[in-house]
Formats: structure tokens, sequence, C-alpha cells
């Protein structure tokens, strides 16, 4: 059965950066989109971007140019993403979908002092 | 970008009540729409997709319909564990946005 196993909890300071990786199991890795969406406390879903683990190729949201990047390691069947010069406004649970069919748990980003 | 209106915000019924939660989109999206119900504390599950394919797995009470720019979600006899937040998708064109969500619970 396809499994996406996201990284834990992050409590990071402002104006750092932060990896959250997402394992992928019970599919051909290289053969599907992987999405990662955001959603802030109490808001709804935003998409982040995604990445075709099989060539590398991305797509992001222009909103998150410059504040996420997308990688993908074929041998261990991971995705990762990156956030950069973190705020407070990037406090929020990301998560990873594989096809928008199956979803990670999610990963708790707090961005605080 | 393309934006999702979703409507009601929030919505009480019964069990057994058949309830139908309404997007539109702000331009055609030729039935590039999902729905997704959350749970409290847990990732969104796909329930529909292309406007009215049913995912694996999903019980046959929840259905999608729509063209164009309207597209509706309806769960027939509702049961206790339909309580949840449910969120319309469209992948039409980038970026994929989402509605605002519907938070469903029980009468």
């Amino acid at each position: 059965q396809v499994q996406l196993q996201q990284s834990g909890t992050e409590l990071v300071k402002p104006a750092s950066s932060v990896k959250i990786s997402c394992k992928a199991s019970g599919y051909t890795f290289t053969s599907n989109y992987m999405h990662w969406i955001r959603q802030q406390p109490g808001n709804g879903l935003e998409w982040i971007g995604w990445i075709y683990p099989g060539n590398g190729n991305t797509k992001y949201n222009q909103k998150f140019d410059g504040k996420a990047t997308l990688t993908a390691d074929k041998s261990s069947s991971t995705a990762y993403m990156q956030l950069s010069s973190l705020t407070s406004e990037d406090s929020a649970v990301y998560f990873c979908a594989v096809g928008f069919a199956y979803w990670g748990q999610g990963t708790l980003v707090t961005v605080s002092s | 970008d393309i934006q999702m209106t979703q409507s009601p915000a929030s919505l009480s019924a019964s069990l057994g009540e058949t309830v139908t939660i309404e997007c539109r989109a702000s331009e055609d999206i030729y039935n590039g729409l999902a729905w997704y119900q959350q749970k409290p504390g847990k990732s969104p599950q796909l329930l529909i997709y292309n406007a009215n394919s049913l995912h694996t797995g999903v019980p046959s009470r929840f259905s999608g319909s729509g063209s164009g720019t309207q597209y509706s979600l309806k769960i027939n006899s509702l049961q206790s564990e339909d309580v949840a937040s449910y969120f319309c998708q469209q992948y039409y064109d980038y970026p994929y946005t989402f509605g605002a969500g519907t938070k469903l619970e029980l009468k």
C-alpha cells in the first residue's frame, strides 16, 4: 500500500532554514508527481509545488518562489522540501502528497525565537 | 490565480440527512476538480476527482457533480464518521488552488 512518512515536528528560529522529508513506499517513486501543500493554523490549504522524481523537474506556486526548494533522492525514495528565510508566517503544517491521492501525515513547523 | 469560493462555511445536519456543499470557480476549470475530507489533526483524504469520479475505497454515499464553474459534493445518508471539514481544489491551471473549506457538524 502507498505510504508517505514525513519527518517530525520542527521548532526553528526566524531567518533560519528547515528541510522536511517525505519517505515514500508502496509505489513507483520515480513515476509519480510529489506535491507539497501548506496549511496554516485555522486556515485552508495552499499548494506549494510539485517535483517529478524521475527527472527532478519542478513546478512552483509563484507565491513560494524563493521560499521553498523541492528535491528528491531516487536511491532512498525520499522527497524533500527546504524552506528558507523563515518568518512567523511560515509556521504551519506541511504535507507531501503523491498525485493528491495519498498524503503524508504532515509536519508541523513552528517559527519562533 | 483561479479563486475557489466554497459554501457554506459551516453546516449542521442530522444523521441520515443528505448534505450538499458547493464550490464555484472564478473561471471554467473543465472538471479539473477534487474534493477532500479532513478530520482534526489528520491529513486530507481524497474523495472525488475529475469532478465526479469516486476515489478507491470511498463510500458510495459520496458523489460529485458539476461542470464549468459550478461544482457540488453530495453526501447521502449522513453518518457520524462524516463529521469533518471538506475542501474543494482545482487542478486545471497553475497554481492549484483550494476552497476555504466547509465544516460539517452533527445537529
